[in-house]
């Protein structure tokens, strides 16, 4: 069965720096791959996605994340962060071999911890 | 711009006693989600509803669950008799086509089961 790991629970970082939150899924046949973004007491926010064509995919708010069949990874990297881009990321995946309904199968999430 | 609209924000309920959770999807969408999060844990899917019927569901979604579109606008989740290890956090989702592209979040209902 897909699952999805989000390597790291937690990850501080200073304001302005760079930071890549890391994402590995199990099976590659046939996936569509998604990060969400939860913000204290909000939903959970699109920020980008790879259905297919160009493995770098950018999003919202100055993310972007590569799609890297070989290592089955789907890593969201932003060059700068700001104090606003604290929140929770999630990725996900939609295995599209095993299931026709769309649904999402989730990694436990990372914590993105901005520090001024 | 639209959303995904879910009510109540917060439910507090004794053990035993049954539940709806109620979710508007975006007006044009066709595909109906619910997922829940455990404190501490992954989000997890529980069912996919489509063409008013039930299209998915995990080994979470039992007997205790069950999904309903009664009036063409709303989605309701409906735990029967609910458990302690039903506290979670409840959210629906909508998409215009089968999530390929994207499947839109409510903001999520906390359900505490006392």
């Amino acid at each position: 069965a897909q699952s999805v790991t989000q390597l790291d629970s937690q990850v501080p970082v200073f304001e302005e720096a760079p930071v890549e939150l890391r994402c590995n899924y199990s099976s590659s046949v046939s996936v569509y791959l998604f990060w969400y973004v939860q913000y204290p007491n909000q939903g959970l926010q699109l920020l980008l996605k790879y259905l297919s064509g160009s493995t770098l995919v950018k999003g919202i708010n100055g993310f972007e994340a590569e799609f890297n069949k070989s290592q089955t990874s789907f890593h969201l990297r932003k060059p700068s962060v700001h104090i606003s881009d604290t929140a929770e990321y999630f990725c996900a995946v939609s295995d599209r071999w095993t299931s026709n309904t769309g649904k999402l199968i989730f990694g436990q999430g990372t914590t993105l911890q901005v520090k001024p | 711009e639209p959303e995904v609209t879910q009510t109540p924000s917060h439910q507090v309920t004794q053990m035993g006693q049954e539940v709806i959770l109620r979710c508007v999807p975006i007006s044009n969408h066709l595909y109906f989600y619910w997922y829940r999060q455990i404190l501490g844990q992954k989000v997890e899917f529980l069912v996919s509803f489509y063409n008013n019927e039930i299209s998915e569901k995990s080994e979470i979604f039992d007997d205790q669950f069950s999904v309903e579109r009664p009036d063409g606008s709303n989605f309701t989740l409906k735990i029967r008799s609910t458990k302690l290890e039903d506290s979670a956090m409840y959210f629906c989702a909508s998409s215009g086509d089968r999530g390929y592209t994207e499947a839109f979040f409510g903001q999520g209902t906390r359900l505490t089961v006392v």
